[in-house]
């Protein structure tokens, strides 16, 4: 089975920390997702990937940055937190065009 | 950018019923794939069913199934014979074969009723 894991379920952060929320895949797929998810509102795309050291916007990626160094692992990162960025975090992969994403657990972010 | 709407955003059914879904969605291409996925309160989610737009036969998975309306853009999920496992939020996607991208609509929170 397809396995994403992100390594934190829930986390507390202060406003104007860093945040990094880490997410690994272990079935070499070249696609990688990040989404914010928030009611009402669905699953916004944050950043993608789809190689390492590619990626590419999504359709909210003001405040946030992505690091993808090897295929597996792909980071999100918040660079100075803001109350305005608790959310709950997804995480997901695929393999090229037609193929199914499949998610991490999530990972529920409150800054205060 | 392609956009998928579910105009439900809470339904309910008893259990052993049936309920429908709704989807629609808004695309130039010919070619692609569509998804409902389903998130159960513990927050995993996961594939119902999936659908290539090229194929004119509906997908089905056991219980579940979809009415594909690629004219009018419409793409609804059918879940017969209800359980109370089915209760979760349910998410129709789109998928671009042109475009690296997966687009989710809003949401549908089922209910089942005992």
């Amino acid at each position: 089975d397809v396995k994403v894991t992100q390594s934190s379920r829930y986390l507390v952060k202060r406003t104007g920390e860093k945040v990094f929320l880490e997410c690994v895949q272990d079935m070499d797929h070249e696609n990688m997702f990040w989404y914010r998810q928030d009611p009402g509102l669905g699953l916004r795309l944050i950043y993608f990937s789809y190689d390492v050291k590619m990626k590419e916007k999504g359709d909210i990626p003001e405040g946030y940055s992505v690091s993808r160094e090897k295929k597996e692992r792909f980071s999100l990162i918040l660079e100075s937190a803001s109350t305005n960025q608790t959310s709950m975090y997804l995480c997901a992969s695929s393999y090229t065009p037609g193929n199914t994403i499949y998610f991490g657990e999530g990972s529920w972010l409150t800054v205060v | 950018a392609q956009t998928v709407t579910q105009s439900q955003p809470e339904m309910s059914v008893q259990e052993a019923e049936t309920v429908t879904l709704s989807c629609t969605y808004d695309t130039s291409e010919s070619d692609y794939y569509l998804f409902w996925y389903k998130q159960p309160p513990s927050r995993q989610m996961i594939l119902v069913i999936r659908q290539e737009a090229y194929k004119q036969q509906n997908a089905t998975e056991n219980r579940f199934s979809v009415n594909f309306q690629k004219a009018a853009k419409s793409f609804s999920l059918k879940i017969s014979d209800s359980q109370l496992g089915d209760a979760a939020m349910y998410f129709c996607a789109y998928r671009s074969t042109v475009y690296n991208q997966f687009y989710f609509g809003t949401g549908t929170s089922l209910t089942v009723i005992p």
